[in-house]
């Protein structure tokens, strides 16, 4: 297992298209989440699913924000609209919930909105 | 809510130890984590503590946590160029999510 992986790694966007971010996580992890980082700043809790339902969500995901995770495996988070607030890098991460307490996070997708 | 503190900066030689600190607020948070994060690129785990433990070592790495401060801290031994990046705390809620609050991290950087 290669780890978390996300897809694209960059994307530059016009304000207003929609973009959507793919993430694999690790094959036997059933945890994952999703994180927004901006610059000089820390990861930023967004979402998260356990299997296929999602049980949290951030005030920060706006309804603009959409994330799936529909048969418990990888999961995709589309920004409808984008706006240049959006930009910033999403992280995807994942853990096994009661086996260990380790949380891998992906190498991230930045977007730029342009 | 959760809060987690780092101050921003460390500039350390090579071979010498570096030490990264970190303060946070939830009394309750079950597992503490540091993060390594070079430029462009994802997190990557180096270490954890569980909140009932007061240090963890694990190779050049020693973490240090006093549960009545709130205080925790990374000491990267051996100092070397490649260890030049940003670290992160982190501590994690005990609700069923188990999220992650980060700081905004400490950028160290390693001179010659």
């Amino acid at each position: 297992d290669t780890g978390v992986s996300q897809d694209p790694r960059h994307k530059i966007t016009k304000r207003g298209q929609n973009v959507t971010f793919r993430c694999d996580p690790i094959s036997e992890h059933n945890r994952l989440y999703w994180y927004r980082q901006t610059l000089g700043q820390g990861p930023e809790f967004l979402t998260y699913f356990q299997n296929e339902a999602q049980l949290e969500k951030s005030r920060l995901l706006s309804d603009r924000f959409s994330a799936e995770r529909p048969k418990g495996s990888f999961s995709t988070l589309e920004i409808q609209r984008t706006e240049q607030g959006d930009s910033a890098m999403y992280l995807c991460a994942s853990s096994y919930a009661g086996l260990g307490n380790t949380i891998y996070f992906g190498e991230g997708s930045w977007l730029t909105v342009v | 809510g959760e809060d987690v503190e780092q101050s921003l900066f460390l500039s350390v030689r090579e071979g010498d130890s570096s030490v990264i600190n970190c303060t946070y607020t939830d009394s309750s948070s079950t597992y503490l984590y540091w993060y390594k994060q070079e430029p462009g690129a994802g997190l990557q785990l180096l270490t954890y503590i569980f909140s009932n433990m007061d240090m963890k070592q694990d190779q050049r790495l020693t973490v240090l946590l006093n549960k009545k401060d709130k205080h925790l801290s990374l000491r990267i031994a051996d100092t070397q160029t490649g260890d030049s990046a940003i670290y992160f705390c982190a501590e994690r809620d005990t609700g069923t999510a188990s999220k992650l609050t980060f700081g905004t991290g400490t950028r160290l950087q390693v001179t010659l």
